[in-house]
Parts: structure tokens; C-alpha cells; sequence
């Protein structure tokens, strides 16, 4: 069975500065798409960035991008550039190609201080 | 992206009736959606995987004649709870995988139960 696991409940980071949040998982599925979303107090789930197993390149959208490490099974989000606006809870995502079903993590909330 | 809505956002209804919550997929035709269950502070449990056409699919642990779920249409799901209880309240999120090429679900802004 598939897991994964964000080892940081909190974290907090200085506005304009960069903040790196945790995920690690484990699966012995060979194909599969890994995803960060974003929960600020709205509580509407948002896509932040999302990264093919197949492909060796980090995604990057913007602030935000991710060092992905296939055999070590990581899987963290890079936030530069820190605003006001990232305060929210982030979930790591993960599915099997094939399944569209979702494992998520436990969440890290990550407070921006002005 | 995809749209999802939810309705009703936020219901409070009396221990022992029953709720429905709508979740409609407004510019695509959904086969498959997902209905989760997210605790105060806690990630998002999936609950089951609504077909279009068909039964739905339940997660182990998951009450399927508590949780009724409905996939009449391409762009409707609908579960209801019945005979809510205190512990039944939660918050209810529905997704669609327009996403399909991508694996990216699309949530809908989720409904808050109350019972009391």
C-alpha cells in the first residue's frame, strides 16, 4: 500500500524569504504523478504544482518548485519569494497512474509572518 | 481549470435526519468523482468514488448504507447522510478528475455539516 508522509505539521518563514516543505512516500508503482495543493482558510483545495514520475526535470510554476528524488521517494516544495497570501495548509498528493485515486499526506501549515 | 461546485456550503441538521449534498461538475462531463471527508486540522480522507451509472465505490471502513451516493449524470454526485449524528459532522469535499491526461482532481469549495 501506498503512503506518504509530510513530517512537518508546522513551519513558519519570513515574508520574501524561502521555505521548503517536506514529503517523502512509499509505493512500489514504477508509474505515478506526485502533487502539492494548497488549503488557505477558505478551505478550497488549490493545484500548486504537480510532477510526472517519468520525468527526471523538477517541475517549477512560478515561486514555487519542487526537488524531486525518485529512488529516495521525496518529494519537497520550494517556495521563494514568500507573500502574505501562501499562509495555508499544504498537502502532498500521491496517485498511481491509472487509479485518478489520491493518497494524501497529513499537511504541513505553513504561516508567512510580515 | 475545471469548475466543481458544492451545495448547500455549510448545513446544520437535527441528530437522526438525513442530508444531501450536491456536487456538480460545471464544464465537464464527469464519469468519476470523489467524495472525501476532512476532520478539523486533519487531511482529506477519501470516502468513495462515485460512477457515473453505476455504484459507487467505498473506502474500507466507510459506511456505504450511512453514505449514500448518487452519480445520475455526467455532472451531478450527490451524497447524503443518513441518520446524521453528532459524529457524522464534518467537512465534505467532492472532486472531478477533468484532469484526465494530467491525473489533476479538481475540488469543489466543500460543505460543512453540522449536526446537532
Amino acid at each position: 500500500a501506498q503512503t506518504v508522509t509530510q513530517s512537518q505539521p508546522e513551519m513558519s518563514v519570513q515574508e520574501a524569504e524561502t521555505v521548503t516543505l517536506s514529503c517523502t512516500y512509499d509505493t512500489s508503482e514504477n508509474n505515478y504523478y506526485l502533487f502539492w495543493y494548497k488549503q488557505p482558510p477558505s478551505r478550497q483545495m488549490i493545484l500548486v504544482i504537480r510532477q510526472e514520475a517519468y520525468k527526471q526535470q523538477n517541475a517549477t510554476e512560478n515561486r514555487f518548485s519542487v526537488n524531486f528524488q525518485k529512488a529516495a521517494k521525496s518529494f519537497s516544495l520550494k517556495i521563494s519569494d514568500s507573500q502574505l497570501g501562501d499562509t495555508a495548509m499544504y498537502f502532498c498528493a500521491f496517485t498511481a497512474s491509472g487509479t485518478y485515486k489520491y493518497i494524501f499526506g497529513t499537511g504541513t501549515r505553513l504561516k508567512v509572518l510580515a | 481549470g475545471a469548475v466543481v461546485s458544492q451545495h448547500p456550503s455549510w448545513v446544520i441538521c437535527k441528530s437522526g435526519t438525513s442530508v444531501k449534498i450536491e456536487c456538480r461538475s460545471l464544464d465537464f462531463q464527469a464519469t468519476t468523482m470523489f467524495w472525501y471527508r476532512q476532520f478539523p486540522k486533519q487531511s482529506l480522507m477519501l470516502m468513495a468514488t462515485s460512477n457515473e451509472g453505476s455504484k459507487a465505490t467505498y473506502e474500507q471502513g466507510v459506511e456505504k448504507d450511512k453514505f449514500l451516493i448518487n452519480h445520475a449524470s455526467l455532472t451531478l454526485s450527490t451524497l447524503t447522510v443518513t441518520s446524521a449524528h453528532p459524529e457524522d459532522s464534518s467537512f465534505y469535499i467532492c472532486s472531478d478528475t477533468a484532469g484526465l491526461s494530467s491525473y489533476e482532481q479538481y475540488f469543489g469549495p466543500g460543505t460543512r455539516l453540522t449536526v446537532t
